[in-house]
């Protein structure tokens, strides 16, 4: 089955950029979704196919995409940031996988 | 908005029905389907079904004692859980997974919990 790959953990100081990375064979050809899931909460969709913002979400979220990595940016990082985010694709053979998550910190 | 239930303890082997009561959108236009979370742990995609039911897909883990299943016409989805295991103990969230088949979840629930326990 699929496999996405996600680094567990990403500190970064408020005010800077965060860089959440997955990786997966050939993930260029699959659109990628972003989950922010913070402490006690349900899962938030933050970005949707590759690099579209669902209503509501602050322009300093952005997603881009290369043959085998896809990348989360989370610009001029706030306090509210931190969380849990989760990469998520569509395999061909019908199922959903999700990368194991990336805990960001704010410094 | 979804609303989850039927969560709670349930003995090793014992089954369980979960069920998902859906609101705000036009359900029978949507992809539905479970995910879940153990504790401490990561999202796992467990099923999905197709707007009219006709497709259903499951993680292997759970193929062959899950079933996914809808009645569009009570805005509902539902997870059937038969011969649990400890390790399906988790958080189990509802989520509109859009209308195209490579769709983002779009929507979940607050999640029902499933202890599986003796």
């Amino acid at each position: 089955s699929y496999v996405l790959i996600q680094a567990p953990s990403v500190s970064v100081a408020p005010g800077k950029t965060a860089m959440i990375t997955c990786g997966g064979k050939n993930i260029g050809d699959k659109s990628v979704h972003w989950y922010q899931q913070r402490p006690g909460q349900a899962p938030v969709l933050v970005i949707n196919h590759d690099t579209d913002r669902p209503s509501g979400i602050p322009e300093r979220f952005s997603g881009s995409k290369s043959e085998n990595t896809a990348t989360l940016s989370i610009s001029r990082v706030e306090a509210g940031d931190e969380a849990d985010y989760y990469c998520q694709v569509w395999d061909s053979s019908g199922d959903r996988v999700f990368g194991g998550g990336t805990k960001l910190t704010v410094l | 908005q979804l609303v989850e239930s039927g969560g709670g303890l349930v003995q090793p082997g014992g089954s369980l029905r979960l069920s998902c009561a859906a609101s705000g959108f036009s359900f029978g236009a949507y992809w539905m389907s479970w995910v879940r979370q153990a504790p401490g742990k990561g999202l796992e995609w467990v099923a999905i079904t197709k707007q009219d039911g006709s497709e259903k897909y499951y993680v292997d883990s759970v193929t062959g004692r899950f079933s996914i299943s809808r009645d569009n016409a009570k805005n509902s989805v539902y997870l059937q859980m038969n011969n649990v295991r400890a390790e399906d103990t988790a958080l189990y969230y509802c989520a509109n997974a859009g209308a195209l088949r490579d769709d983002a979840f779009h929507a979940w629930g607050l999640g029902t919990m499933v202890t599986v326990s003796s």
